[in-house]
């Protein structure tokens, strides 16, 4: 059974870097077709799909904040990575993982969101 | 981006009423359209995927319809727990990008 988790900081300044961790169980990014993808739902801007890492490393980013935006993964303990760099307040919101499947491009599994506040 | 537009924003409905959502693309995405309920204080669940097609899990009350730029969520007798927001999603052209969502509501 497919499961994702996200934790963060929480509250963080403006000009900071933010830092989420996706822990998952039931599927590994160490096959062949698995990806972790990872949306976030703003005030400003409803859903919007942030970045997507591959089982084998590819990555891919939304153009609008392409530059902002690193993604990595941990295979072994089942854990992908988010970091976005210099926050300001419109990035305050709800931050989700989901599985991603190869050639599948709905959402079928996403964790329960991790809500992440901007202030200074 | 692709940009989706959906209708109505609010919708107030009784229970047992039989209702549709709009989803509009600014430009043909053939069926790579997908449907999500959220409820409050929940992560989005898929309803539909591919314009039409089921997903396993989902009551048959749901359905959709639609191809290019027009699309289409149907609801046959809205149940109480059927409230909440509905969005969809495009995976025609990267990025991905969802709509604004529609509010069904109790009337």
């Amino acid at each position: 059974q497919v499961s994702l988790k996200e934790s963060g900081p929480g509250i963080l300044q403006p000009f900071q870097t933010l830092s989420l961790t996706c822990s998952f169980s039931g599927f590994s990014l160490g096959t062949s077709n698995m990806g972790v993808g990872w949306i976030r739902q703003t005030s400003g801007k409803g859903l919007e799909y942030l970045a997507t890492i591959w089982w084998d490393d590819d990555k891919y980013f939304n153009p609008s904040l392409n530059s902002r935006l690193t993604v990595s993964k941990d295979t072994s303990n089942n854990q992908a990575f988010l970091k976005i760099t210099s926050v300001d307040t419109a990035d305050t919101g709800t931050y989700y993982c989901t599985q991603r499947d190869w050639g599948l491009y709905y959402f079928d599994y996403w964790g329960q969101g991790v809500m992440v506040t901007v202030s200074s | 981006d692709i940009m989706l537009t959906q209708s109505p924003a609010t919708l107030s409905v009784t229970p047992g009423e039989s209702i549709s959502l709009s989803c509009r693309a600014s430009q043909s995405i053939s069926t790579n359209l997908h449907w999500y309920q959220q409820k409050p204080n929940e992560s989005p669940r898929v309803l539909i995927k591919y314009a039409s097609q089921t997903i396993s899990g989902i009551p048959s009350r749901f359905s959709g319809s639609g191809s290019g730029t027009d699309f289409t969520l149907n609801i046959n007798r809205v149940e109480p727990e059927d409230f909440s927001v509905y969005y969809c999603q495009q995976s025609n052209s990267w990025p991905y990008t969802f709509g604004a969502g529609t509010k069904l509501e109790l009337k």
